[in-house]
């Protein structure tokens, strides 16, 4: 089936500084892209998202980005806070099977102090 | 209260046992979904229900059936579990069929299968 590629799995950032997740998708047919952060022990939850009908959104602290030709898109999180460090995930709409969401592998990001 | 609850937590089974794992929604989505994760694998998803018996199988279905009788109830089962099935299980839902719109997840179901 289709994939959600996401890059780096581990990421360590200073506070204070920025920290970005690329991922990159198969299908040009995608037109919803999620992030989800998870905390140990919990669930996932959404914390931004974007649609394909736009390029760029912000909220609180972080940046989507989404290049429809190159089939990627990015989250920036801006002013890194310890409060910040969890796995995220990168997810696109896409086909394998059925239509569905395509997760990517995660990113494991630390924010030192 | 939006909420998805899944039951139980924490379970620990041997291997050939079967297991039951629940799941159930507040808020009257159509559908729902079972995933799987493991460390570096994220999120996979095993099957997806569009509504009360209507379901369909997702990237990793092989060793798992799943039962949806009512709108706000979807239930994972391994019949024979195998060890390779020890797991974090994940149910969430969704409002409506195109996944276009938000996921919202339980707090997940660790299953160990010795």
């Amino acid at each position: 089936g289709e994939q959600v590629e996401q890059l780096p799995s581990i990421l360590r950032v200073q506070e204070g500084s920025s920290a970005s997740i690329n991922c990159t998708y198969e299908n040009s047919a995608s037109n919803y892209f999620p992030w989800y952060k998870q905390e140990p022990g919990e669930n996932p939850k959404l914390i931004i998202d974007i649609r394909s009908n736009m390029e760029r959104k912000q909220t609180q602290g972080l940046i989507v980005l989404l290049d429809k030709k190159a089939k990627r898109f990015s989250l920036h999180i801006t002013d890194t806070q310890p409060g910040d460090s969890a796995m995220y995930f990168c997810a696109a709409r896409g086909f394998s099977g059925s239509w569905q969401l395509i997760f990517g592998s995660g990113t494991q990001l630390t924010v030192m102090p | 209260d939006m909420k998805v609850t899944q039951m139980p937590r924490y379970l620990i089974k041997r291997m050939g046992e079967n297991v039951l794992l629940e799941c159930g929604q507040d808020m009257s989505h159509e559908t729902m979904y079972w995933y799987r994760q493991d460390p570096g694998l994220g999120l996979q998803l095993i099957y997806i229900s569009y509504d009360v018996d209507s379901n369909s199988e997702g990237d990793i279905p092989k060793g798992y059936r799943v039962s949806r009788k009512k709108r706000e109830h979807f239930s994972l089962i391994l019949d024979s579990a195998k060890t390779n099935q020890t797991s974090v299980y994940f149910c969430a839902s969704s409002l409506g069929t195109a996944n276009t719109g938000q996921l919202y997840f339980g707090e997940g179901s660790k299953l160990t299968v010795l």
